[in-house]
């Protein structure tokens, strides 16, 4: 079955450091990625995306995201974190179900705090 | 672009009544609209799937008679809560998916509705 595993529940870093969020997922097929932030309260905001060529991506607000296929991954980096970065992260991997639709599958998300 | 709204933000209702939950997408035709729920510092698990002028398809555990999911046109679909109970509360959210989008699978989420049951 398809799964999304973010193996840190929360992470703390100080402002000006680099950021690296883990995601691992598990899918059969060539997989959709995605990153999401949503703030408090706030509906998810898309990072970036991968869905096929280039295995480096670049998103909004300074992140990208490699995917790594021989580890199933897809990790989220930032050089040098703000602490407007505090925030939810989840990372989803799209995928097809039976009877043709698609749907997204989030992991549990990772919180992050920014120290000043 | 690609913006999704969601009507109420909050909502506070009484024990047994029922609740609706509107979802648009403002500048797109959306073909499929997607609602999840969320419970506070959870993931979003998905409650059904919605296509436009056709049944709903829940997700295994949703009680489709509790949670009446409606997708009339390509720019709205409804969700009600009927017979609302405290455990009922929660975030929800829900997201659109752009017809036209090269994206196969993107979809562009709703700020959500934060319900309340007293």
């Amino acid at each position: 079955a398809q799964s999304v595993t973010q193996p840190d529940i929360h992470i703390t870093v100080s402002e000006g450091a680099s950021l690296e969020l883990r995601c691992n997922y598990s899918y059969g097929a060539t997989p959709y990625l995605f990153w999401y932030v949503q703030s408090p309260g706030q509906g998810l905001q898309l990072l970036l995306k991968y869905f096929s060529g280039d295995t480096l991506v670049q998103g909004i607000k300074g992140f990208e995201a490699e995917f790594k296929r021989s580890q199933s991954s897809f990790n989220l980096r930032k050089p040098s974190v703000h602490w407007s970065d505090a925030a939810e992260y989840f990372c989803a991997v799209g995928a097809t179900v039976s009877g043709g639709y698609n749907k997204l599958i989030f992991g549990a998300g990772t919180r992050l705090a920014v120290h000043p | 672009g690609a913006v999704v709204s969601q009507h109420p933000s909050w909502v506070i209702c009484k024990s047994g009544t029922s609740v609706k939950i509107e979802c648009r997408s403002l500048d797109f035709q959306a073909t499929t609209m997607f609602w999840y729920r969320q419970f506070p510092k959870q993931s979003l698990m998905l409650m059904a799937t919605s296509n436009e002028g056709s049944k709903a398809t829940y997700e295994q555990g949703v009680e489709k008679d509790k949670f009446l999911i409606n997708h009339a046109s390509l720019t709205l679909s409804t969700l009600t809560v009927t017979s609302a109970h405290p455990e009922d509360s929660s975030f929800y959210i829900c997201s659109a998916r752009d017809q036209g989008y090269s994206s196969y699978n993107e979809q562009f989420f709703g700020p959500g509705t934060r319900l309340t049951v007293l």
